[in-house]
C-alpha cells in the first residue's frame, strides 16, 4: 500500500519569505499522481499544485513550485514571497493513476506566517 | 463558484446516538467522496460513489456506518450508534469523474461525541 510522509508537524515563515514543505512517499507504481492541498482554518480544502509523475518538468502555479524527485520519491513545496493568507495546514496525497483507486493523505505540515 | 455544501457544520451528540451528515456535491459531479479526518491527521476515505452506486467502501465500519446516495446526487453519510472514536472532521468531495479530475471539498461537518 502506498503511503505519504510529512515529516515536519509544524513550520513557521516571515511575511515574504521563502519556506519549503516536505513529503516523501513510498510506492512500486511507475504512474501515479501528487498532489499538494491547503486546509485555511474552518474552511475547505483546496488543492494547490498537483504533478503527473510522468512529466520531468516541476509544475508551478503562482508563488508555489514543486521540487520532484521521483527517483528520491520525494515532493516538496516551495512558497515564495509568503503571505499572511497561506497560513493553513498543508497535506501531500498521492493517488494511482491506475484504476479508481483514492487520495492517500500525509499527517499534514501546519504553516504559520510571521507578519 | 459552485462549492460543495454539506450540513450541519457542528454535531455534538452523546454515544450511543444516531448522527447523519449530509452532502450536496457540485452540479453535474458524478463521483462523491467521504472521508473522515481525525485531529493532526489527514483525511482517509470511507467511501466513494460514482452516481448511485458504492465503488468504494472497503473502509467504512460497516457495523456502525452507512451511506447512501440516492438519485446519484445528494448524499448522506450516517453513524449509529456513535462511539467516543467517532469524534473527527467528515468531509465530503466531489469530482466530474473518477480518475484524474480534480476533488473539490466541502467545508466539513465536525463531529463531537461525549
Amino acid at each position: 500500500a502506498q503511503t505519504v510522509t510529512q515529516s515536519q508537524p509544524e513550520m513557521s515563515v516571515q511575511e515574504a519569505e521563502t519556506v519549503t514543505l516536505s513529503c516523501t512517499y513510498d510506492t512500486s507504481e511507475s504512474d501515479y499522481y501528487l498532489f499538494w492541498y491547503k486546509q485555511p482554518p474552518s474552511r475547505q480544502m483546496i488543492l494547490v499544485i498537483r504533478q503527473e509523475a510522468y512529466k520531468q518538468q516541476n509544475a508551478t502555479e503562482n508563488r508555489f513550485s514543486v521540487n520532484f524527485q521521483k527517483a528520491a520519491k520525494s515532493f516538496s513545496l516551495k512558497i515564495s514571497d509568503s503571505q499572511l493568507g497561506d497560513a493553513a495546514m498543508y497535506f501531500c496525497a498521492y493517488r494511482s493513476e491506475s484504476g479508481n483507486t483514492p487520495l492517500v493523505f500525509g499527517k499534514g505540515t501546519r504553516l504559520s506566517v510571521i507578519a | 463558484e459552485a462549492e460543495v455544501a454539506q450540513s450541519p457544520r457542528y454535531k455534538i451528540t452523546e454515544k450511543s446516538q444516531a448522527v447523519a451528515f449530509w452532502c450536496d456535491p457540485i452540479s453535474g459531479h458524478a463521483t462523491l467522496y467521504w472521508y473522515r479526518q481525525i485531529l493532526g491527521q489527514g483525511p482517509e476515505l470511507l467511501v466513494q460513489f460514482q452516481d448511485e452506486s458504492v465503488v468504494d467502501d472497503s473502509q467504512l465500519p460497516k457495523d456502525r456506518f452507512s451511506a447512501e446516495r440516492l438519485k446519484g446526487v445528494d448524499s448522506t453519510l450516517k453513524i449509529q450508534p456513535a462511539e467516543l472514536g467517532d469524534s473527527a472532521m467528515y468531509l465530503c468531495a466531489s469530482s466530474l469523474s473518477w480518475g484524474q479530475y480534480e476533488q473539490y471539498f466541502g467545508p466539513g461537518t465536525r463531529l463531537t461525541v461525549t
